[in-house]
């Protein structure tokens, strides 16, 4: 499996601009989850789903956008890009239920914001 | 999820054993510790996580006390590559919370050669 993986690794736009961050699983897992992580931070939740057709938000939504169309996808969306946006996005999935506690997180996409 | 402490920073030789605590003293009957930890500029990674009992798997033990306020993360044998952040969460058990994590900041471990 490869896991969870999240395209492009870098990316560097001008205020305004649009772009989907892109994140997919082979693992077959219900939940998926987007987060942020500025300089001296941890992580905060952006958009979780816990299933295909199913999203909500997390603790600091605005200004992103996301829809499950499938199981395996999740991309998250900047409509109108700011540079307080400038962060390192980093995409998680993980089975539903108690018996699987472990959630897996993509290696990050690092935003920069002019 | 409740708020969780830990040490800023804490330093290990390698070989030695790690033990970092966290306190959790607002925690919740059916709230689990977890422990995951980020290698600078990767994704987090799960490493643990326990209700009242002590656990143990192929990366690390985790020490609960009998009052559930606070617990111990401990590498055995530590080495330059557990050089991370590492943090302690609290979290309803896998169901019911959606699976949702609130990272603190942290504690910055630096093992030593």
């Amino acid at each position: 499996n490869a896991g969870v993986t999240q395209t492009p690794k870098f990316q560097v736009l001008k205020t305004g601009q649009s772009m989907t961050l892109q994140c997919a699983q082979d693992m077959n897992h219900e939940y998926m989850s987007w987060y942020r992580q500025d300089p001296g931070m941890g992580l905060r939740l952006i958009h979780y789903s816990v299933g295909a057709g199913i999203t909500d938000q997390g603790e600091v939504p605005n200004g992103y956008n996301v829809s499950r169309s499938t199981t395996e996808d999740f991309p998250l969306r900047l409509l109108s890009a700011a540079p307080s946006q400038t962060s390192v996005y980093f995409c998680a999935s993980r089975r539903h239920g108690t018996d699987y506690n472990e959630q897996f997180f993509g290696p990050g996409t690092r935003l920069t914001v002019l | 999820d409740a708020k969780t402490t830990q040490p800023t920073s804490m330093d290990c030789a390698e070989g030695r054993a790690a033990n970092l605590p966290c306190n959790h003293s607002t925690i919740s009957g059916n709230e689990y510790v977890y422990w995951y930890r980020q290698i600078h500029s990767q994704g987090p990674q799960y490493i643990i996580h326990g209700l009242k009992n002590n656990e143990t798997n192929e990366m690390a033990s985790l020490i609960i006390t009998e009052d559930r306020k606070s617990s111990t993360l401990i590498l055995p044998h530590a080495t330059l590559r557990d050089t991370a952040v590492y943090y302690c969460i609290e979290k309803n058990g896998g169901g019911t919370s959606y699976g949702k994590l609130t990272f603190g900041q942290g504690t910055i471990l630096t093992v030593h050669p």
